[in-house]
């Protein structure tokens, strides 16, 4: 089964800290990876993906995450956290495998809260 | 670029009564997909359609829910005889076929009373 897991229901760090928010997957082949933001009554916002590549990966608001293949992980990092970082989190999946068409297997979320 | 748009934002319904819910993609987008969220879990996959076609209905799209994309460009999804179960939020997201990521709309949540 495709699956998805992170670890911890909440992360609290201090605004000007570095932050890491864990995410751990179970697929198949190669996956296609994602990390979504979901501020309070909103939609879920786009970060950043992997598909192939340099393991680090770059995406908005100055987040980053590391594919790591061996220990099967794609852990979301900021050099730097802003109090309005605080937010829902969700990492995400996509089995590469065609029989699982084009779905995104969600984690149950991590909660960031950033303290000034 | 609208973003995707999602009507009504918020239903409350009595058990037993049809409910339907509106998303526009974004313009461009052929891939249109639903997917459910309940309190304290991340989204789950419901449907996708490419263009008007609907490619692929999960094991969670019970028999009274629907969908459809009728001229391919704005889907609906209806719920009849709502049970209490199916109080959640709705999420529509859109991405195009050569794109791998998909662009959420804001949600519709629904209560059943």
């Amino acid at each position: 089964a495709q699956s998805v897991a992170q670890p911890e229901d909440q992360v609290n760090v201090a605004e000007g800290n570095p932050l890491t928010v864990k995410c751990t997957y179970s697929v198949s082949g190669n996956p296609y990876l994602f990390w979504y933001v979901q501020y309070p009554n909103r939609g879920l916002q786009f970060l950043l993906k992997y598909i192939t590549g340099d393991n680090l990966v770059k995406g908005s608001y100055g987040f980053e995450a590391e594919f790591n293949k061996s220990q099967t992980s794609f852990h979301l990092k900021k050099p730097s956290a802003l109090v309005s970082d605080s937010a829902l989190y969700f990492c995400a999946v996509r089995p590469p495998d065609p029989e699982y068409g084009n779905k995104l297997v969600f984690g149950a979320g991590t909660i960031l809260r950033v303290k000034s | 670029d609208t973003g995707v748009s999602q009507d009504p934002r918020h239903k409350i319904t009595k058990r037993g009564q049809n409910v339907t819910f509106r998303c526009d993609p974004i313009s461009e987008h052929n891939r249109l997909y639903w997917y459910r969220q309940t309190l304290g879990q991340g989204p789950e996959f419901l449907t996708y359609f490419q263009n008007e076609a609907q490619l692929e209905k999960s094991r969670l799209l019970s028999d009274r829910f629907s969908a459809e994309r009728p001229k391919g460009s704005f889907s609906t999804l209806e719920i009849q005889r709502t049970e209490q179960g199916d109080s959640a939020m709705y999420l529509c997201a859109s991405s195009l076929a050569a794109a791998l990521e998909q662009y959420f709309g804001p949600g519709t949540r629904l209560t059943v009373t």
